[in-house]
């Protein structure tokens, strides 16, 4: 029971690359959320998906793309990255909002864009 | 706008207590977390409150007052592995996750 993975854990850009991020989850969980994490802000919502085949906007979409092919799997792809796309990158996964559905994060994607 | 408020930085002493506040304004409510993340590491789950009053989990409880939009986090008993940085989150009335920028808590021998 791997819980959340990512992949790749470390990746440098230089600016007008395109990336794709990979996150895996096998708890069957329903939603899956991609966050960026920079110094001194809070986890911020970059997209989201309540099940397979939806995705919706968080609060940064802009620069990013998703896609929710199969249940256990969320994709987040950068275009043409720049600079202030560098963060670090985090997955999550959750049962449907209810009662305590905590979410549970991978380890993360340490992105820097050059 | 929607707003969650913690202290930036915390300094404690090894065997002692300390008391994260995290206040918040936020568009509905269902329910408040905190959240542990060691440095360089993702956050793990530590509290969930829905209901006010006090949530006790080992060495780690959880208080919740609505009308204050008011929660801490108690850690007694501190030790060196406590050190890292305490999420507070609030679920808004969409269900989404607003968080805090966290407070990062050392510990001193």
């Amino acid at each position: 029971n791997a819980g959340v993975t990512q992949t790749p854990k470390f990746r440098v850009l230089k600016t007008g690359q395109s990336m794709t991020l990979l996150c895996a989850q096998d708890m069957n969980h329903e939603y899956m959320y991609w966050y960026r994490q920079d110094p001194g802000m809070g986890l911020r919502l970059i997209y989201y998906s309540a099940s397979e085949g939806t995705t919706d906007k968080g609060e940064v979409p802009n620069g990013y793309n998703v896609s929710r092919l199969k249940k256990q799997n969320f994709l987040l792809g950068l275009e043409s990255a720049a600079p202030s796309q560098t963060s670090v990158y985090f997955c999550a996964s959750s049962e449907a909002p209810g009662s305590s559905y905590e979410q549970y994060f991978g380890p993360g994607t340490r992105l820097t864009v050059t | 706008g929607q707003n969650i408020d913690q202290p930036t930085e915390m300094t404690a002493t090894e065997g002692a207590i300390v008391q994260i506040n995290c206040t918040y304004q936020t568009s509905g409510f269902n329910g408040l977390f905190w959240y542990q993340q060691h440095a360089g590491e993702a956050p793990t789950f530590l509290s969930y409150n829905v209901l006010d009053g006090l949530e006790e989990k080992g060495r780690f409880s959880s208080f919740l007052s609505r009308s204050k939009g008011y929660s801490y986090l108690l850690l007694k008993e501190l030790q060196m592995k406590d050190s890292a940085s305490y999420l507070c989150a609030v679920t808004d009335s969409n269900y989404q996750l607003i968080w805090g920028a966290g407070t990062k808590l050392i510990i001193k021998p």
